[in-house]
């Protein structure tokens, strides 16, 4: 295994158009997790799937995003209508089942520009 | 809510010399972790370090250790011998166990420039 896998790596698109991302979890790894950084600040969550569900959103997270994580393997994140302000890294990271392993394993990332 | 503040948005340090990071929180927890991840330029965050507060003892990884203060809320990175290819932004994390998500709050990253 070779680790959280994000693709695309980098993603340009005019303001107006729907993009989605995907993410690959590390195989055995319940726990998948969104995270958005914009330049100069630290990852934010966004969003966090056990299994195929998605038990948590945050606020950041407005109706434009959806997550999904079907079948409990690969996720994508989608934006719709995308704005100059969704410009940004999206951080997938993943983790083994709760327990006392909290190693959240992050992959490259996904480096969205909107012209 | 959580919060974690790291003061220093950059930092430089001489290769072999050592260098200290800086990270405070706050939280009304009693039990949480606090981590070190480190970001590479074009490369993917990884973990450097951890700490359960529960521990009194500080966690050391080789060159890597902490200063973990609980009282004080204060959760400082220690690099000893440093390394060219520890140039990264480093981010501090705090994680409250036992929920639904042990999802991460960082802080705003230091960038650590190691100059030979």
């Amino acid at each position: 295994d070779t680790g959280v896998s994000q693709d695309p790596r980098h993603k340009i698109t005019k303001r107006g158009q729907n993009v989605t991302f995907r993410c690959d979890p590390i195989s055995e790894h319940n726990r998948l997790y969104w995270y958005r950084q914009t330049l100069g600040q630290g990852p934010e969550f966004l969003t966090y799937f056990q299994n195929e569900a998605q038990l948590e959103k945050s606020r950041l997270l407005s109706d434009r995003f959806s997550a999904e994580r079907p079948k409990g393997s690969f996720s994508t994140l989608e934006i719709q209508r995308t704005e100059q302000g969704d410009s940004a890294m999206y951080l997938c990271a993943s983790s083994p089942r709760q327990g006392r392993n909290t190693e959240a394993f992050f992959g490259q990332g996904t480096r969205l520009t909107v012209v | 809510a959580q919060t974690v503040t790291q003061s220093q948005p950059e930092m430089s340090v001489q290769e072999a010399e050592t260098v200290t990071l800086s990270c405070t929180y706050d939280t009304s927890e009693s039990n949480y972790y606090l981590f070190w991840y480190k970001q590479p330029p074009s490369r993917q965050m990884i973990l450097v370090i951890r700490q359960e507060a529960y521990k009194q003892q500080n966690a050391t990884e080789n060159r890597f250790s902490v200063n973990f203060q609980k009282a004080a809320k204060s959760f400082s990175l220690k690099i000893s011998d440093s390394q060219l290819g520890d140039t990264a932004m480093y981010f501090c994390a705090f994680m409250k166990p036992g929920g639904a998500t042990n999802k991460l709050i960082f802080g705003t990253g230091t960038l650590l420039a190691v100059q030979p």
